[in-house]
Order: C-alpha cells, then sequence, then structure tokens
C-alpha cells in the first residue's frame, strides 16, 4: 500500500491564484482529513469527510474547499491564494470518524506571494 | 477540548529512556490520550493511546495517572530516530460529541537525541 499520498510536494502561488492540492488514500479509508501547519505551530484541522458526498468544516475553513467524489480522494482547493494561507497541508485518513490512528500523509508546501 | 500542558523540549542521549510527561487537568472523564509524533519534514504518526490503564506497545509505553490529569510517554532506549516533536491529544471517545473525530494539536515537545 502507498498509504496517503499529495500532490505536489511544493508549490509557490501568487496573490489571487487559485490551486487544488491533491490527496489520495489507497486504504479503504471512510474518513478523511485536511489539516495546515504554520511554522512552529501544531496542526490545525481545515475539513473533514466522514465518506464520499458528505464533508464538515473543521477549525480553520475559511478560504478553502473541498469535495468528496470517491472513498479515495479528498482534493482541497484554494480560490483566491492569500499570504496567510502560507503553510504545510498534511491530508490524513482513518478507518473511522475519531479512531485513534490518523494516517497522514507527506504534506504540501504552499507559499504565497 | 481539554487543554494540554507539554514542556517546549527535551532532550536526551541514545539508548537511554525519556519521559515524556502531558498535563491535562481539565480532560474529561471519557477521553482517551493520544500520542503522535512528527518527525522532521513528515506527517504526525500514531503513537499510542490509553484511557485509565497504562498501556505497551512496540513503540512506546503510556503511563496514566490515577486521577487523569496527567501522562507520561515512554520510549524506553531512545534512537536517533525518535527525534521528533511529540503530541499529546486528548480525545473523546463517544461518538455524539461535537470534537469528535478531530484531533487538537498543541505545540507538542521538541525531542533532541544525542548520539
Amino acid at each position: 500500500n502507498a498509504g496517503v499520498t499529495q500532490t505536489p510536494k511544493f508549490r509557490i502561488l501568487k496573490i489571487g491564484q487559485s490551486m487544488t492540492l491533491q490527496c489520495t488514500q489507497d486504504m479503504n479509508h471512510n474518513y478523511m482529513y485536511w489539516y495546515r501547519q504554520d511554522p512552529g505551530m501544531g496542526l490545525k484541522l481545515i475539513y473533514y469527510s466522514v465518506g464520499a458526498g458528505i464533508t464538515d468544516k473543521g477549525e480553520v475553513p475559511n478560504g478553502y474547499n473541498v469535495s468528496r467524489s470517491t472513498t479515495e480522494d479528498f482534493p482541497l482547493r484554494l480560490e483566491l491564494a492569500a499570504p496567510s494561507q502560507t503553510s504545510v497541508y498534511f491530508c490524513a485518513s482513518s478507518y473511522r470518524l475519531g479512531s485513534y490512528e490518523q494516517y497522514f500523509g507527506p504534506g504540501t508546501r504552499l507559499t504565497v506571494t | 477540548d481539554a487543554k494540554t500542558t507539554q514542556p517546549n523540549s527535551m532532550e536526551s542521549n541514545e539508548e537511554e529512556p525519556v519521559h515524556l510527561p502531558c498535563n491535562h487537568s481539565t480532560i474529561s472523564g471519557t477521553d482517551y490520550i493520544h500520542w503522535y509524533r512528527q518527525l522532521p519534514s513528515q506527517g504526525p504518526e500514531y503513537v499510542i493511546h490509553g484511557l485509565t490503564s497504562n498501556v505497551n506497545n512496540r513503540m512506546a509505553s503510556l503511563a496514566i495517572a490515577e486521577d487523569r490529569k496527567s501522562s507520561t510517554l515512554i520510549l524506553h532506549r531512545a534512537t536517533l530516530r525518535d527525534a521528533a516533536v511529540y503530541y499529546c491529544i486528548p480525545h473523546p471517545s463517544n461518538a455524539g460529541g461535537t470534537s469528535y473525530g478531530k484531533l487538537t494539536f498543541g505545540q507538542g515537545t521538541i525531542l533532541t537525541v544525542h548520539p
């Protein structure tokens, strides 16, 4: 199993540009999550999904959108990039909501200038 | 959500035991205590969790105080690969809670392991 994969690994955006961060898991997990981690800080939950077609907001959802059309994929969309969105983004999945073990991807480092 | 207090940083020598403390005095009676760690430039990885009893797995041991207001993650023999940020995360065990399913990461403890 590849586990949780994320693309791209790095990206530089100009203010106002849009992009989609891709996340795929091959463990057939129903639950998926997006977190962001600012320098020197812990992770904050952006959005999560309990299954295909069902998503909900986390702690810091503003400026982001998600969709979940398949069990495997959970893309995160930034519509109008702002410098405050400069961060490292992690996708995670788990067997069930609140599972003790969440599996994390390697992260996408995004810089908005 | 229960608040946690962890030391900003700790140091250890290779092959020695490491005790990483966490205070969670406002923890709910039904919250499990989870520990995750994050190696440099990687996503977090699950280490261990427990409710009341001490727990052991292949990675570490978790000692939980009798009043559950604190816990200690124990690495029995630190290796260089254990250098990471360690997060203590109380998490509700009941599915009906509003914070269920959402891990709340604080700043954690940066563990440095010296050769």
